[in-house]
């Protein structure tokens, strides 16, 4: 079976901190696909990244960070400098095989002015 | 850009009330997706469908239904609204890809109150 954990509910920064979001998967498969989306306070999941399972290397978009890590199944994502925009629930998901995604149960992060 | 709508943001109805979710997408998207989503345990999958009239259960079927009978529109159907289906609903879709590659597209959600 698939899973994916976020173990942190909820975080609170200060603008300009540093945060990591952690994400821990499990699975069977030997070719998967990790993802991470986005949602603000209006509601609608926004893509982030996707990761295949055969590319480890660490990506980095502006501000944000992937550290992909298949020795310890786990796919975290940095902030580096937060802002207040990036106030919103943050999803990691996992693709196996088959057409469906597994969603952790999300990680609320607030940044505070 | 890929495009997912849901025909209300907010709705409102009564226990008992047989409840459709529409939602539309217009990139000929193969498969689309039904969750919902509650606070602490992150997105369920309700139902899926892979083609025009393919459905499959999802982890939470139970209390609900889909249709779809043309590719870019898939409907949720709460036979009997029951408080309990209170929630955040969201619709997706997601091209047909090799060993699951690519990303879903999400609609803006629907919350829905069952009084």
């Amino acid at each position: 079976a698939q899973k994916v954990t976020q173990a942190q509910t909820e975080i609170s920064v200060v603008e300009k901190e540093d945060v990591t979001l952690d994400c821990v998967y499990e699975t069977r498969d030997t070719t998967y696909y990790l993802f991470w989306y986005k949602q603000p306070p209006s509601g609608e999941l926004v893509f982030l990244i996707r990761r295949n399972s055969f590319d480890e290397q660490n990506e980095i978009s502006g501000r944000y960070s992937w550290n992909f890590q298949k020795s310890t199944s786990s796919f975290n994502f940095t902030i580096t400098a937060s802002q207040v925009v990036d106030s919103a629930v943050y999803f990691c998901a996992l693709s196996g095989y088959g057409q469906n995604f597994v969603f952790g149960p999300g990680t609320r992060l607030s940044v505070l002015p | 850009d890929v495009k997912v709508t849901q025909s209300s943001r907010y709705l409102v109805k009564r226990t008992g009330e047989k409840v459709f979710l529409e939602c539309v997408q217009d990139m000929d998207h193969e498969n689309m997706f039904w969750y919902r989503q509650d606070p602490g345990l992150g997105l369920r999958l309700i139902y899926f469908s892979y083609d025009v009239k393919m459905k499959e259960k999802g982890d939470i079927p139970e209390g609900y239904s889909v249709s779809r009978e043309k590719k870019e529109r898939f409907s949720l159907i709460l036979e009997s609204a029951s408080t309990n289906q209170t929630s955040m609903y969201l619709c997706a879709s997601r091209p047909l890809g090799d060993r699951g590659r690519y990303e879903q597209y999400f609609g803006p959600g629907t919350r829905l109150t069952v009084t």
